[in-house]
């Protein structure tokens, strides 16, 4: 049972663009919600986060809304550049409760940026 | 500051053989997790501790797997005998409370 649901599975963007990869979730016991960026023959490595208390978050190119009520969260890359072109797991963890601390990742989105 | 360190990071051996990865995660850091990735299956967790304890080893694939952290700067996964289908990437991850996991490089495993 997937606990977070991640879409789209792959996504080509053009130069420029505007990235957006969507991820949903059921267990209310999450209250932390990172993002990983992982390169071909790389580790994952984290990228943005954010606690279900605030409902956007930016860092540069990368903003995350967060919908507490919907159990939604949505990574936003704009003006995508071709080397942001990697495979994108949003994730939730449970800082409380029996498995707290373990990460529950979404499937991973394959991003391509075109030049 | 040091990420977290993984070694070897390529290993290639043949089927029956033991084969140990080790993994040194970012001091001060409590938890420590092992990923299994394999285009597949994705990323697995297999087993992770907290304060040298393990805490959920449910993902550990069958009695072949094993885990070990001896201390708070070092954790091993064993695998007695090897098979082909371990072949895949192995990841140690570690954190602290209310914070985000920090991930190896990770140890590319081969087993022919």
């Amino acid at each position: 049972q997937q606990q977070v649901k991640q879409s789209p599975q792959s996504l080509i963007v053009q130069k420029g663009g505007i990235s957006i990869i969507n991820c949903a979730y059921e267990n209310t016991a999450f209250d932390y919600f990172p993002w990983y960026q992982q390169f071909p023959g790389k580790g994952p490595a984290l990228l943005i986060a954010i606690r279900p208390d605030v409902s956007e978050k930016k860092e540069g190119r990368f903003t995350i809304s967060f919908n507490k009520s919907a159990k939604q969260f949505s990574l936003h890359i704009m003006d995508s550049q071709p080397g942001d072109s990697a495979t994108y797991f949003c994730a939730a963890i449970p800082w409380r409760g029996s498995t707290l601390g373990r990460l529950y990742f979404g499937r991973g989105t394959q991003l391509t940026v075109w030049p | 500051d040091a990420g977290v360190i993984q070694s070897p990071r390529h290993e290639v051996t043949e089927m029956g053989q033991e084969v140990t990865l080790r993994c040194k995660p970012i001091s001060g850091h409590d938890y420590l997790f092992w990923y299994r990735q394999t285009m597949m299956r994705g990323l697995e967790l297999l087993i992770y501790f907290n304060n040298n304890v393990p805490i959920d080893d449910s993902g550990m694939p069958e009695d072949r797997f094993s885990a070990k952290m001896p201390n708070a700067s070092f954790s091993t996964l064993k695998i007695q005998p090897s098979e082909p289908r371990d072949s895949a990437v192995y990841f140690c991850a570690s954190t602290t409370r209310q914070e985000s996991q920090y991930f190896g490089p990770g140890t590319r495993l081969t087993v022919t």
